[in-house]
């Protein structure tokens, strides 16, 4: 089993929509978790970061953290065509140097 | 974002060839890092170094080595190119604050091997 399972989608919904993206794990010692974006051709860049359990909010940007579940949530409001792109989920233990990263998942946004 | 650069972007490269493929960063982070990002697979840790005398294996560290050459500087070599380490690779520094560790990550470079 994967540390960390994440949907590939693809994932397509018109401008405007809520979004909704998911990860679960499976290691209960993971501590910090993030949520990077990936447009095509380029590196991730952190987009969310949250430490624990909780939800954390930053523009349309909403990140959620269910521990107890072993399960995280990343939620665009208002979707945008320039939010299109491959959402990656990641996340490590305290003190730990690895991040493990979910698969991907590819959005796209219509106008 | 030219903060931390890596080169070449793309590279097509033969079974049994050595490739070196180099990341510079200036963001003036001491903790770098070579990771390959393939379909399905996602991101997967190959070599990270926390300073110039400190190398350490990854996920999948296996056929690759690297060399950390300043604190700027840092290299993923394979020794004998084989087809299934064709995949996009990427670098990424971050700051020691333990805290945080954010990641920032290289534009990647796209390797064939054939």
């Amino acid at each position: 089993q994967k540390e960390v399972e994440q949907d590939p989608g693809p994932l397509s919904v018109p401008e405007g929509a809520i979004v909704s993206l998911n990860c679960t794990y499976s290691n209960s010692a993971f501590q910090y978790f993030m949520w990077y974006r990936q447009y095509s051709r380029k590196g991730p860049e952190l987009l969310m970061y949250t430490y624990s359990s909780g939800n954390k909010e930053d523009g349309r940007f909403t990140a959620q953290v269910d521990k107890s579940s072993k399960y995280i949530s990343l939620f665009i409001r208002d979707s945008q065509p320039s939010d299109s792109a491959t959402y990656l989920c990641a996340m490590r233990e305290t003190g730990a140097n690895n991040l493990f990263f979910g698969t991907g998942t590819r959005l796209t946004v219509i106008p | 974002d030219a903060d931390v650069t890596q080169t070449p972007r793309n590279r097509i490269t033969k079974t049994g060839k050595r490739i070196m493929l180099e990341c510079s960063q200036t963001k003036g982070h001491d903790r770098m890092y070579w990771y390959r990002q393939d379909p399905g697979l996602g991101l997967r840790l190959i070599y990270y170094s926390f300073d110039v005398k400190d190398i350490n294996k990854g996920e999948i560290s296996d056929g690759y080595s690297v060399s950390r050459q300043a604190q700027a500087k840092f290299s993923l070599s394979l020794e004998s190119a084989i087809p299934n380490q064709t995949a996009l690779y990427f670098c990424a520094t971050s700051s020691p604050t333990p805290s945080t560790d954010t990641q920032y990550f290289g534009p990647g470079t796209r390797l064939t091997v054939l």
